[in-house]
Protein backbone atom coordinates (compact mmCIF):
# COMPACT_ATOMS: atom_id res chain seq x y z
CA UNK A 1 0.00 0.00 0.00
CA UNK A 2 1.09 3.27 -0.55
CA UNK A 3 0.55 6.30 1.53
CA UNK A 4 1.98 10.43 1.57
CA UNK A 5 2.53 12.86 4.23
CA UNK A 6 2.77 16.56 3.99
CA UNK A 7 3.80 18.17 6.57
CA UNK A 8 2.12 21.13 7.82
CA UNK A 9 -1.65 21.67 6.88
CA UNK A 10 -0.97 25.34 5.89
CA UNK A 11 2.27 26.99 5.75
CA UNK A 12 2.54 31.12 5.37
CA UNK A 13 5.23 33.04 3.29
CA UNK A 14 5.92 36.69 2.61
CA UNK A 15 5.77 37.48 -0.83
CA UNK A 16 9.23 37.26 -2.49
CA UNK A 17 10.44 34.34 0.45
CA UNK A 18 11.00 30.93 -0.31
CA UNK A 19 8.39 28.35 -0.62
CA UNK A 20 9.00 25.17 0.58
CA UNK A 21 6.09 22.69 0.75
CA UNK A 22 7.45 18.84 2.27
CA UNK A 23 6.07 16.08 1.10
CA UNK A 24 7.10 12.16 2.27
CA UNK A 25 5.77 9.34 0.99
CA UNK A 26 5.58 5.39 1.89
CA UNK A 27 5.80 2.79 -1.50
CA UNK A 28 7.30 -0.42 -1.64
CA UNK A 29 7.64 -0.05 -5.16
CA UNK A 30 9.85 2.95 -7.29
CA UNK A 31 6.77 5.64 -7.44
CA UNK A 32 6.11 8.10 -9.82
CA UNK A 33 5.06 11.29 -7.38
CA UNK A 34 3.01 14.38 -8.24
CA UNK A 35 2.39 17.80 -7.40
CA UNK A 36 -1.34 18.70 -7.84
CA UNK A 37 -1.86 22.63 -7.20
CA UNK A 38 -5.63 23.53 -6.34
CA UNK A 39 -7.16 27.09 -6.75
CA UNK A 40 -10.29 28.12 -4.53
CA UNK A 41 -13.16 26.84 -6.09
CA UNK A 42 -11.26 25.18 -9.07
CA UNK A 43 -10.34 21.32 -9.83
CA UNK A 44 -6.59 20.24 -9.34
CA UNK A 45 -4.47 21.11 -12.18
CA UNK A 46 -0.45 19.55 -12.26
CA UNK A 47 2.73 21.08 -11.39
CA UNK A 48 4.82 18.68 -12.13
CA UNK A 49 5.87 15.17 -11.74
CA UNK A 50 8.30 12.87 -11.38
CA UNK A 51 8.28 9.08 -13.10
CA UNK A 52 12.03 8.27 -14.06
CA UNK A 53 15.27 10.24 -15.33
CA UNK A 54 16.45 13.42 -13.32
CA UNK A 55 15.59 13.69 -10.05
CA UNK A 56 15.40 16.99 -9.70
CA UNK A 57 12.20 18.33 -11.57
CA UNK A 58 10.83 21.62 -12.94
CA UNK A 59 6.89 22.25 -13.20
CA UNK A 60 5.05 25.43 -14.29
CA UNK A 61 4.69 28.81 -12.42
CA UNK A 62 8.55 28.71 -11.12
CA UNK A 63 7.90 25.42 -8.99
CA UNK A 64 10.46 22.76 -9.50
CA UNK A 65 10.62 19.37 -6.65
CA UNK A 66 13.53 16.77 -5.79
CA UNK A 67 13.05 12.97 -5.69
CA UNK A 68 15.19 11.88 -2.81
CA UNK A 69 14.85 8.11 -2.49
CA UNK A 70 16.80 7.68 0.59
CA UNK A 71 14.74 9.67 2.49
CA UNK A 72 11.68 9.10 0.62
CA UNK A 73 10.74 12.46 -0.02
CA UNK A 74 9.51 15.00 -3.12
CA UNK A 75 9.49 18.34 -1.52
CA UNK A 76 8.49 21.35 -3.54
CA UNK A 77 9.86 24.51 -3.64
CA UNK A 78 10.13 27.83 -5.15
CA UNK A 79 12.87 30.85 -4.65
CA UNK A 80 10.51 33.64 -4.68
CA UNK A 81 6.89 33.06 -3.82
CA UNK A 82 3.77 35.34 -5.60
CA UNK A 83 0.95 36.61 -4.21
CA UNK A 84 -0.67 34.16 -7.10
CA UNK A 85 0.82 31.42 -5.39
CA UNK A 86 -1.88 31.48 -2.60
CA UNK A 87 -3.47 28.23 -3.11
CA UNK A 88 -3.88 24.86 -1.73
CA UNK A 89 -1.09 21.99 -3.07
CA UNK A 90 -1.53 18.41 -2.77
CA UNK A 91 1.17 15.66 -3.25
CA UNK A 92 0.22 12.33 -4.64
CA UNK A 93 2.06 9.00 -5.50
CA UNK A 94 1.35 6.37 -8.65
CA UNK A 95 3.06 2.73 -8.80
CA UNK A 96 3.93 2.58 -12.04
CA UNK A 97 3.62 -1.51 -12.45
CA UNK A 98 -0.09 -1.26 -11.52
CA UNK A 99 -0.85 -0.20 -14.66
CA UNK A 100 -3.67 1.80 -13.30
CA UNK A 101 -2.68 5.24 -12.87
CA UNK A 102 -4.35 5.49 -9.35
CA UNK A 103 -2.92 8.37 -7.17
CA UNK A 104 -2.95 8.56 -3.84
CA UNK A 105 -3.36 12.08 -2.30
CA UNK A 106 -1.87 13.30 0.69
CA UNK A 107 -4.11 15.74 2.78
CA UNK A 108 -2.75 19.41 1.12
CA UNK A 109 -0.93 21.53 2.02
CA UNK A 110 -2.40 25.66 1.56
CA UNK A 111 -0.24 27.86 1.46
CA UNK A 112 -1.00 31.32 1.81
CA UNK A 113 1.40 34.60 0.70
CA UNK A 114 1.33 37.70 2.79
CA UNK A 115 2.16 40.99 0.80
CA UNK B 1 -10.42 20.86 -25.99
CA UNK B 2 -12.81 22.50 -23.25
CA UNK B 3 -11.22 19.39 -20.71
CA UNK B 4 -13.29 17.49 -18.23
CA UNK B 5 -16.63 18.72 -18.14
CA UNK B 6 -18.65 18.44 -14.53
CA UNK B 7 -22.47 19.11 -13.58
CA UNK B 8 -24.08 20.21 -12.05
CA UNK B 9 -21.40 22.65 -10.47
CA UNK B 10 -23.39 23.22 -7.24
CA UNK B 11 -26.16 21.09 -6.27
CA UNK B 12 -28.27 21.24 -2.81
CA UNK B 13 -30.53 18.40 -1.70
CA UNK B 14 -32.49 16.93 1.07
CA UNK B 15 -31.61 13.97 3.17
CA UNK B 16 -33.17 10.83 1.31
CA UNK B 17 -33.16 12.41 -2.15
CA UNK B 18 -31.31 11.35 -5.03
CA UNK B 19 -28.56 12.90 -6.02
CA UNK B 20 -26.64 12.05 -9.91
CA UNK B 21 -23.47 13.84 -10.51
CA UNK B 22 -22.19 14.12 -14.40
CA UNK B 23 -19.15 13.83 -16.07
CA UNK B 24 -18.00 14.16 -19.38
CA UNK B 25 -13.82 13.11 -19.46
CA UNK B 26 -11.19 14.38 -22.02
CA UNK B 27 -12.20 12.89 -25.90
CA UNK B 28 -9.51 9.97 -26.58
CA UNK B 29 -9.27 9.19 -22.78
CA UNK B 30 -9.74 5.87 -21.78
CA UNK B 31 -9.04 6.17 -17.97
CA UNK B 32 -11.73 7.94 -15.79
CA UNK B 33 -11.37 8.56 -11.56
CA UNK B 34 -13.66 9.51 -9.41
CA UNK B 35 -13.01 11.35 -6.28
CA UNK B 36 -14.64 12.99 -3.45
CA UNK B 37 -13.03 15.85 -1.17
CA UNK B 38 -13.47 16.99 2.50
CA UNK B 39 -11.98 18.64 4.98
CA UNK B 40 -12.08 15.58 7.08
CA UNK B 41 -11.05 12.90 4.71
CA UNK B 42 -8.97 14.73 1.95
CA UNK B 43 -9.28 13.69 -1.47
CA UNK B 44 -10.13 10.05 -1.36
CA UNK B 45 -10.76 7.63 -4.68
CA UNK B 46 -14.38 6.61 -5.09
CA UNK B 47 -14.05 4.45 -8.32
CA UNK B 48 -11.63 3.84 -11.63
CA UNK B 49 -12.89 2.79 -14.91
CA UNK B 50 -10.89 2.19 -17.74
CA UNK B 51 -12.26 1.22 -21.20
CA UNK B 52 -15.63 2.05 -20.01
CA UNK B 53 -15.05 -0.50 -17.35
CA UNK B 54 -15.33 -0.43 -13.44
CA UNK B 55 -12.02 -1.52 -12.33
CA UNK B 56 -11.73 -0.62 -8.78
CA UNK B 57 -14.71 0.58 -6.79
CA UNK B 58 -13.37 -0.35 -3.33
CA UNK B 59 -13.26 3.12 -2.16
CA UNK B 60 -16.98 3.64 -3.01
CA UNK B 61 -18.10 4.02 0.54
CA UNK B 62 -21.67 1.66 0.51
CA UNK B 63 -23.91 0.61 -1.25
CA UNK B 64 -25.62 4.05 -1.73
CA UNK B 65 -23.09 4.92 -4.24
CA UNK B 66 -23.08 3.56 -7.75
CA UNK B 67 -20.99 4.73 -10.52
CA UNK B 68 -21.77 3.87 -14.28
CA UNK B 69 -19.61 4.81 -17.67
CA UNK B 70 -22.50 3.73 -20.72
CA UNK B 71 -19.92 4.92 -22.93
CA UNK B 72 -16.58 7.08 -23.31
CA UNK B 73 -17.92 10.30 -23.62
CA UNK B 74 -20.17 9.93 -20.09
CA UNK B 75 -19.97 8.81 -16.47
CA UNK B 76 -22.45 9.27 -13.89
CA UNK B 77 -21.85 8.97 -10.11
CA UNK B 78 -24.88 8.30 -8.00
CA UNK B 79 -26.19 8.60 -4.49
CA UNK B 80 -29.44 7.05 -3.57
CA UNK B 81 -30.73 8.09 -1.26
CA UNK B 82 -28.66 10.55 0.13
CA UNK B 83 -27.13 11.90 3.62
CA UNK B 84 -25.43 14.69 5.33
CA UNK B 85 -22.56 12.91 5.54
CA UNK B 86 -22.45 12.71 1.63
CA UNK B 87 -21.74 16.88 1.57
CA UNK B 88 -18.49 16.86 -0.25
CA UNK B 89 -17.34 17.62 -3.74
CA UNK B 90 -17.04 15.34 -6.05
CA UNK B 91 -13.84 15.67 -9.00
CA UNK B 92 -13.97 13.16 -12.18
CA UNK B 93 -10.61 13.16 -14.10
CA UNK B 94 -9.19 11.55 -17.11
CA UNK B 95 -6.02 9.95 -18.52
CA UNK B 96 -5.30 8.62 -22.09
CA UNK B 97 -2.72 5.91 -20.80
CA UNK B 98 -0.39 8.47 -19.51
CA UNK B 99 0.58 10.09 -15.82
CA UNK B 100 -1.34 12.68 -15.47
CA UNK B 101 -4.72 12.99 -14.79
CA UNK B 102 -7.04 16.05 -15.89
CA UNK B 103 -9.36 16.96 -13.05
CA UNK B 104 -12.93 18.48 -13.92
CA UNK B 105 -14.01 21.84 -12.10
CA UNK B 106 -15.94 19.72 -9.62
CA UNK B 107 -19.62 19.13 -8.13
CA UNK B 108 -19.99 20.77 -4.76
CA UNK B 109 -22.90 18.79 -2.97
CA UNK B 110 -24.89 19.70 0.05
CA UNK B 111 -27.01 17.57 1.72
CA UNK B 112 -29.31 19.12 4.54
Amino acid sequence: AQSVTQLGSHVSVSEGALVLLRCNYSSSVPPYLFWYVQYPNQGLQLLLKYTTGATLVKGINGFEAEFKKSETSFHLTKPSAHMSDAAEYFCAVSDPGAGSYQLTFGKGTKLSVIP
Amino acid sequence: DAGVIQSPRHEVTEMGQEVTLRCKPISGHNSLFWYRQTMMRGLELLIYFNNNVPIDDSGMPEDRFSAKMPNASFSTLKIQPSEPRDSAVYFCASTADSTEQFFGPGTRLTVL
